[in-house]
């Protein structure tokens, strides 16, 4: 089982729909937890962390589900330039694990 | 300020040449990390720096490769001998600290390509 696993996608979603992203982790001592988003052949760059209680930042929402051992994004009213591809990490003493991402596409 | 560089951004070698990567993290910060992605694929950990040293090497892939860190700043990645394998884009990242919930930013990275 990978440490952290993620829908591929793609996601092709029109502009002003809400999608919804899921990772799983297999760790559960697992420390902390983000979502990195990725353009194409660009670095990745934070996006939120992910906390416990969930924690929202504008039309973005990241929820914590330890006992599942499972993190989520949710997009609402996607523009198009939410299309990119988007990690799920999970860090666990620091050793940084990635998912392989999940690709969205928003269309007009 | 300026962000995580990384040296050079492309990288175009032959089997079983040796090439060194470059990473200047962000002034200040003490964490350094380096990761690998292959085409299509997540990010693959290597190692960490704490300061100069390396507390976890476990990610390297081979003995092939190795990193330093020296005055507690700029990194170098070395890959000897490649192998078409190798071909990835090589990220670094810089912290402010150790601490688990530290934002990571990364470098745009250096693009190798192993003939």
């Amino acid at each position: 089982r990978k440490e952290v696993e993620q829908d591929p996608g793609p996601f092709n979603v029109p502009e002003g729909a809400t999608v919804a992203f899921n990772c799983t982790y297999s760790n559960s001592a697992s420390q902390s937890f983000f979502w990195y988003r990725q353009d194409c052949r660009k670095e990745p760059k934070l996006l939120m962390s992910v906390y416990s209680s969930g924690n929202e930042d504008g039309r973005f929402t990241a929820q914590l589900n330890r006992a599942s051992q499972y993190i989520s994004l949710l997009i609402r009213d996607s523009k198009l330039s939410d299309s990119a591809t988007y990690l799920c990490v999970v860090n666990l003493n620091n050793d940084m694990r990635f998912g392989a991402g999940t690709r969205l596409t928003v269309k007009p | 300020g300026a962000g995580v560089s990384q040296s050079p951004s492309n990288k175009v070698t032959e089997k079983g040449k040796d090439v060194e990567l470059r990473c200047d993290p962000i002034s200040g910060h003490t964490a350094l990390y380096w990761y690998r992605q292959s085409l299509g694929q997540g990010l693959e950990f290597l190692i960490y720096f704490q300061g100069n040293s390396a507390p976890d090497k476990s990610g390297l892939p081979s003995d092939r490769f190795s990193a330093e860190r020296t005055g507690g700043s700029v990194s170098t990645l070395t890959i000897q001998r490649t192998q078409q394998e190798d071909s990835a884009v090589y990220l670094c990242a810089s912290s402010s600290s150790l601490g688990n919930t530290d934002t990571q930013y990364f470098g745009p990275g250096t693009r190798l390509t192993v003939l």
